[in-house]
């Protein structure tokens, strides 16, 4: 069975700019979450999207905002890139709460 | 809220040695708890978890047992290889099952040397 997958791998983009990020889940899966990593603040939740229905959301600005498809693909959205932004984005799928959820291998993004 | 409370490292151990890294959480309610791992370069990968109080979860040597009493999951393994060095995360999932959110703890870096 195919992992989790998300593209790109790495991305550079400039202050002011948006970019999205995409990831396609295990097949099954119908519930997809999104998460930020970096040194200082970790892993953070950033919203999750179940049957192409977003279910929670963390504490972000409304510049990050994501959709699911009826194929259960994800992606997320930022826009107006700042500094801070740059991160580790992770993705992970899993079939439904309480259960594992198995994440892809990430989209570095930095933001100059 | 609920959160995570992982030790603070780096942790540093020779070659088959003893490993313990401890784990607490606070959470409202019957969560699930994971144990992740990240190697560099790479995202999360399941390395093992516990559904319900006293249940024990184990994978490539390693385990944790879900103690309610004094809510923790501490992970331990008998004998450490240079391979395990990596990223240990511990987490627990949404109490009330209304959503898939994962909380983390902060994460600690286990170098094992030969």
């Amino acid at each position: 069975k195919a992992g989790v997958t998300q593209t790109p791998r790495y991305l550079i983009k400039t202050r002011g700019q948006q970019v999205t990020l995409s990831c396609s889940p295990i097949s099954g899966h119908r519930s997809v979450s999104w998460y930020q990593q970096t040194p200082g603040q970790g892993l953070q939740f950033l919203f999750e999207y179940f049957s192409e229905t977003q279910r929670n959301k963390g504490n972000f600005p409304g510049r990050f905002s994501g959709r699911q498809f009826s194929n259960s693909r994800s992606e997320m959205n930022v826009s107006t890139l700042e500094l801070g932004d740059s991160a580790l984005y992770l993705c992970a799928s899993s079939w439904d709460t309480f259960l594992e959820q198995y994440f892809g291998p990430g989209t570095r993004l930095t933001v100059t | 809220g609920n959160s995570v409370t992982q030790m603070e490292g780096p942790v540093t151990l020779s070659e088959e040695a003893f490993l313990t890294i401890n784990c607490t959480y606070t959470a409202t309610g019957y969560p699930s708890l994971f144990w992740y791992v990240q190697y560099p370069g790479e995202g999360l990968q399941l390395l093992l978890k516990a559904t319900k109080a006293d249940d024990k979860g184990s994978n490539k040597g390693f385990e944790a047992t879900y103690r309610k009493e004094t809510t923790s999951f501490h992970l331990e393994k008998g004998s450490v290889q240079v391979s395990d060095s990596a990223v240990y995360f511990c987490a627990l999932s949404d109490p009330t099952g209304a959503n898939s959110k994962l909380t983390f703890g902060k994460g600690i870096t286990l170098s094992v040397r030969p």
